[in-house]
């Protein structure tokens, strides 16, 4: 059973656009919300981490949260074409194991 | 500060044969896991240490695969004898568990058997 559901699969934004990206979770102990990112032949790298229900912002990425819901979401503002990437959520329910989403193939096209 | 390496970055197999798998963590990150990433799929927890010891193997296949960290640093995984269905990504990453719990990830090796 898939703990994680990532959507879209895919995404194509315009360079300034505005990416959303979403999870929903099946884990209702879930405790700590990560938003990693993976270029091609590289590892996944954190972008940031949310545990707190609402919004975070960090630049131009903002993370939200809604534990009674079982959802997060990414949304990347002014997007430019370095963005094109892999973007996985993941949550640790324990502190200790990251449980990956399948991820969105994000796309910025000039 | 350097950052987690692994080797080989690449490795091509025949079905049955054996392939190990290096992992240099980060200096002083007490945590190591092994990841695997099918092709367009989220990396998937094999097994982690906290130190040299094995906290969580329950999803390695453990009739082939293998994993040690001997001193709590280095760790070698280890596939005997590899199949089709093996062919993926492996990522090692670290962590300190005084910190963030942020894991830090190596490039990963690129396994392909045919």
């Amino acid at each position: 059973q898939q703990k994680v559901q990532q959507s879209p699969e895919s995404l194509i934004v315009p360079e300034g656009g505005m990416a959303s990206l979403n999870c929903t979770f099946s884990d209702r102990n879930s405790q700590y919300f990560w938003w990693y990112r993976q270029h091609s032949g590289e590892g996944p790298k954190a972008l940031m981490s949310i545990f707190s229900n609402g919004d975070k912002k960090e630049g131009r990425f903002t993370a939200h949260l809604n534990k009674a819901s079982l959802y997060v979401s990414l949304h990347i503002k002014d997007s430019q074409p370095s963005d094109s990437a892999l973007y996985f959520c993941a949550y640790m329910p324990n502190y200790n194991v990251l449980y990956f989403g399948s991820g969105t193939k994000l796309t910025v096209e000039p | 500060e350097a950052g987690v390496t692994q080797s080989p970055r690449y490795a091509v197999l025949q079905e049955g044969q054996a392939v190990s798998f290096w992992c240099d963590p980060i200096s002083g990150h007490d945590t190591l896991y092994w990841y695997q990433q099918p092709r367009d799929q989220g990396p998937q927890l094999l097994v982690y240490f906290r130190d040299e010891a094995v906290i969580d193997n329950s999803q390695l296949p453990s009739d082939r695969f293998s994993a040690v960290r001997p001193k709590g640093t280095n760790s070698t995984l280890k596939i005997q004898s590899a199949k089709q269905g093996d062919t993926a990504t492996y990522l090692c990453a670290s962590s300190f568990r005084q910190s963030s719990y942020e894991q830090y990830f190596g490039p990963g090796t690129r396994l392909t058997v045919l």
